[in-house]
């Protein structure tokens, strides 16, 4: 079946830092990949998608390409602020997966003054 | 603010208890979701409804039951629970079913179990 691998977290980072959240994946068919953020005390809310391979996906001076080679979706930032400190979700879905998202386990950036 | 309102934001419960969870939407969404968020752990998805018709039981446990009175809100009941199923429970919407739209959240229910 479909999974989501992401790099364990906590990620700790200092303002302006450069930012990589990698995420690998297993699907049967040709997913689409997004990135979830989650704010403190707050739900989930899509920050960026790809629907094919070599498309690159990008919000807020995020943004992450789809790598059909090496099935990842690594997530990339050049210059992190203390408020991009959340928890971050990769995820796919496919039709064999009824377009259901498959989210990984979460990445925590941690982002100091 | 998504659209998607869970109350309560907190509930503590003991293992004979029965509480319900609420899951409000009025983004005239057709699809309404539950997910478990423990820790350490990938989101896990419980049931999804369709225009009120479950369509997707992802092997969880009786003492989990969903209900969809109609399209706009959804509950899950709960009985007889553990303390593994301490976690925030996580609503959410999208326009249709199976269809590659995004998902619309809610903040979530934080569950502790006794």
């Amino acid at each position: 079946g479909d999974s989501v691998t992401q790099m364990e977290g906590p990620v700790t980072l200092s303002e302006e830092a450069f930012l990589t959240i990698n995420c690998t994946y297993t699907a049967t068919g040709y997913p689409s990949l997004f990135w979830y953020v989650q704010y403190p005390g707050e739900g989930l809310q899509l920050l960026l998608k790809a629907t094919k391979a070599d498309d690159k996906g990008s919000n807020k001076g995020f943004e992450a390409t789809y790598r059909k080679e090496t099935t990842s979706f690594h997530l990339e930032k050049g210059s992190v602020q203390v408020s991009d400190s959340a928890v971050y979700f990769c995820a796919l879905s496919d039709e064999g997966g009824s377009y259901i998202p498959t989210f990984g386990r979460g990445t925590s950036l941690i982002v100091h003054p | 603010e998504t659209g998607v309102t869970q109350t309560p934001r907190h509930l503590v419960m003991g293992m004979t208890n029965k509480k319900s969870l609420k899951c409000e939407q009025h983004l005239g969404h057709n699809a309404m979701y539950w997910y478990k968020q423990s820790a350490k752990k990938p989101l896990e998805l419980m049931f999804v409804y369709s225009l009120e018709e479950r369509v997707e039981n992802n092997s969880v446990p009786s003492r989990f039951s969903p209900e969809c009175p109609n399209s706009s809100h959804l509950f899950l009941h709960l009985h007889t629970l553990q303390p593994e199923d301490s976690a925030l429970y996580l609503c959410a919407s999208s326009v249709d079913f199976a269809t590659n739209e995004k998902l619309f959240f809610g903040s979530g229910t934080q569950l502790s179990v006794l």
